[in-house]
This record gives C-alpha cells, structure tokens and sequence, in this order.
C-alpha cells in the first residue's frame, strides 16, 4: 500500500526565506505527483504537478522535484510573503487507469512578517 | 470555465435530515471524486466516477449514497447522518488519461455539522 509522508508537520519562518517542503513515498510506481495549498477551511488549490518522467516542475516563485528511484519529491518557496502561510499537501496518483490519489497529512506552514 | 463549484457552502442538519451536496464542473472532465476531510488530516477518498459511473467507493456507509446525473454533475445524497460525520466535503474533477494533463482541480467544499 503507498504511504506518503510530509516532514516537518508545522513550519514557521520569518518573511523573506526560502521555504523547503519534503514528501515521501513508498512505492515509486506512480504515474504523477501533484501539490496542493489549502488555506483554513477552504478547497484544495493546484501549485505545481509532475509527471512521473519529470524531474522538475516551476511556476513563478514554485520550484517542485521529483526523484521518484527514492521515492521523494521537494516543494521550493523563494522569497517566503506572509500571504504563503497555508497547508501544503502533496498527492501521489497511483499507476492505475482510475486516477486514485494518495495524499500526505500536509505541513502548516507560517511566514512571519 | 477553469472551476469546480460546490453547493452549499456550510449544510447544518439532524440526524434524520435527508440533505443533499451539489458539484458541478464545465471544463469537459470525465473523472469526478468525493472527499472527506476532517480537521488538520488530509482528504481521504470516499468515490470516483468515471464516464458518469462509479469506478470507486472506498467502503464507504450506505448513509451516504452519490449520484453523477450527467458529466457535469455530481451528487452526494446524505441520510441518517451521525454527528462523526461532520466534516468539510471536497469535490474534485480530472481529465481522462489521453485528454491532456491529469491534474486534479478541487471545489471549495462544502462544510457540514451534523448535530
């Protein structure tokens, strides 16, 4: 079964660093990885989305990677804004026609003015 | 139209309240999915539709019974609800393999007590 974990949980950096979010996963048959922001009580907003044979994907200030052999992936925040504290969640979608996704538990993230 | 809607936006209901949550999409995706989610953990799975006909139900209780009346549409009728229930119910939609990027968009949810 694929376990896909998210370390550290909670964050929390002043305005202006760099943010690192990790993901991990088992099992690297996956077709695509996809991460996700969600502010409180909110949907699920799309950042970035990797296929399996990418080895990275950029939007803007994002940069995500994927090393699917060790089964991990990295989000990268550059120059962290107040506006970026949120939970941000990565998905791991099996390699199976029905498009069954895997979520890890998130990391609460806080920038601090 | 790049959105996935959902209605209401909070459901406050009994324990015997027959309810219903609405989705609806307009960008031609053929996969449609119901999440649950509960506080600080992430959405856990509970169907998915597939050209309008159910592909996945995670085991989940009878009390909560979807419906995809077309391939805009999803339902998820809610009857004899218990208070563990209560959660934040997401929406989301995908493209087929073979129509593009497989990205997931997701709704805004819908908040639901159940008292």
């Amino acid at each position: 079964k694929q376990e896909v974990t998210q370390i550290p949980a909670a964050l929390s950096v002043p305005e202006g660093e760099n943010l690192v979010l990790n993901c991990s996963f088992t099992d690297s048959a996956i077709y695509n990885l996809q991460w996700f922001r969600q502010d409180p009580g909110k949907g699920l907003t799309s950042l970035l989305l990797i296929q399996s044979s990418q080895r990275e994907q950029t939007s803007g200030r994002l940069n995500a990677s994927l090393d699917k052999s060790s089964g991990r992936s990295t989000l990268y925040i550059a120059a962290s804004q107040p506006g970026d504290s949120a939970t941000y969640l990565c998905a791991v979608r099996r390699s199976d026609s029905w498009g069954k996704f895997q979520f890890g538990a998130g990391t609460q993230v806080v920038v601090t003015p | 139209d790049t959105e996935v809607t959902q209605t209401p936006k909070h459901l406050v209901m009994g324990m015997t309240n027959k309810k219903s949550l609405k989705c609806e999409q307009h960008m031609g995706h053929r996969a449609m999915y119901w999440y649950k989610q509960k506080a600080k953990k992430p959405p856990e799975l509970m169907f998915v539709y597939s050209y309008e006909k159910l592909s996945i139900n995670e085991s989940v209780p009878s009390r909560f019974s979807p419906e995809c009346p077309n391939s805009s549409l999803l339902n998820l009728h809610l009857h004899a609800l218990q208070p563990e229930d209560s959660a934040l119910y997401l929406c989301a939609s995908r493209p087929i393999p073979g129509q593009g990027d497989n990205e997931q968009f997701f709704g805004p949810g819908t908040r639901l007590t159940v008292l």
